[in-house]
């Protein structure tokens, strides 16, 4: 089945050491997104690639990065994580868009900051 | 600028009742409505859209809504609700452009026996 891979589904950081989530697809999607999303709250887009270009949105935190290496995958890196990134980060692909077509959701990575 | 609310927080019904969830837009033009489902732990789920045409729109799960454009309103619905309907359910809108998709705060549904 065509799908969005996130991995791990969990990870667990120490304040301040580096970390990378990886995203895989297999629908072949031009569009992937990263989401942050805290407990009881609407996911919150970090950034998006339509095909290699880069969109940052404006209150995206310079701690966060993205690269996208080849249509299928996609990483969000973490430089120096606070206890305040302690969060569920949500991978998601959309044929196009990003407003008009439907995104379609990974199951999500749990980040714990100790 | 786009806003969507969701005025319930949280909904607590009985299996087998009726359930509504509301979800008002803000947008100058027509707008693209979408509902997600997200079950605890995971990812979120399509239920259904709302691009054009018919307003009452079907999706998956038994579920349907109505886009109002008099009301600036895309309701979320069920007939019968099963216990597996518990969930966080979230509305969102978007556009034919380039503007990323705008999240409600989400309602948060529990079903009781």
């Amino acid at each position: 089945d065509a799908m969005v891979i996130q991995n791990p589904r969990y990870q667990v950081t120490q304040f301040g050491k580096p970390v990378t989530l990886s995203c895989s697809q297999t629908l072949n999607h031009n569009v992937m997104y990263w989401y942050q999303q805290k407990s009881s709250q609407a996911p919150k887009l970090l950034f998006h690639y339509y095909d290699k270009d880069f969109n940052n949105e404006a209150d995206t935190p310079d701690n966060f990065q993205s690269r996208r290496p080849n249509t299928s995958f996609c990483f969000l890196d973490i430089r120096s994580p606070g206890l305040g990134d302690a969060a569920m980060y949500l991978c998601a692909t959309s044929r196009g868009g990003p407003g008009g077509e439907t995104q379609y959701f990974g199951p999500g990575t749990r980040l714990l900051v100790l | 600028a786009q806003s969507v609310t969701q005025p319930d927080i949280h909904i607590t019904v009985s299996e087998g009742a009726s359930l509504e969830l509301r979800c008002n837009y803000s947008y100058g033009a027509t707008p693209y409505l979408f509902w997600y489902v997200q079950s605890p732990g995971q990812g979120l789920q399509l239920l259904l859209k709302y691009f054009s045409g018919d307003t009452l729109v079907q999706g998956i799960k038994g579920f349907e809504a109505e886009f109002k454009r008099s009301q600036s309103s895309f309701n979320l619905r069920k007939p019968s609700v099963h216990w597996s309907d518990a969930a966080e359910y979230f509305c969102a809108v978007g556009d034919s452009g380039n503007t990323p998709l705008v999240f409600g705060k989400g309602t948060r549904l529990s079903v009781i026996a």
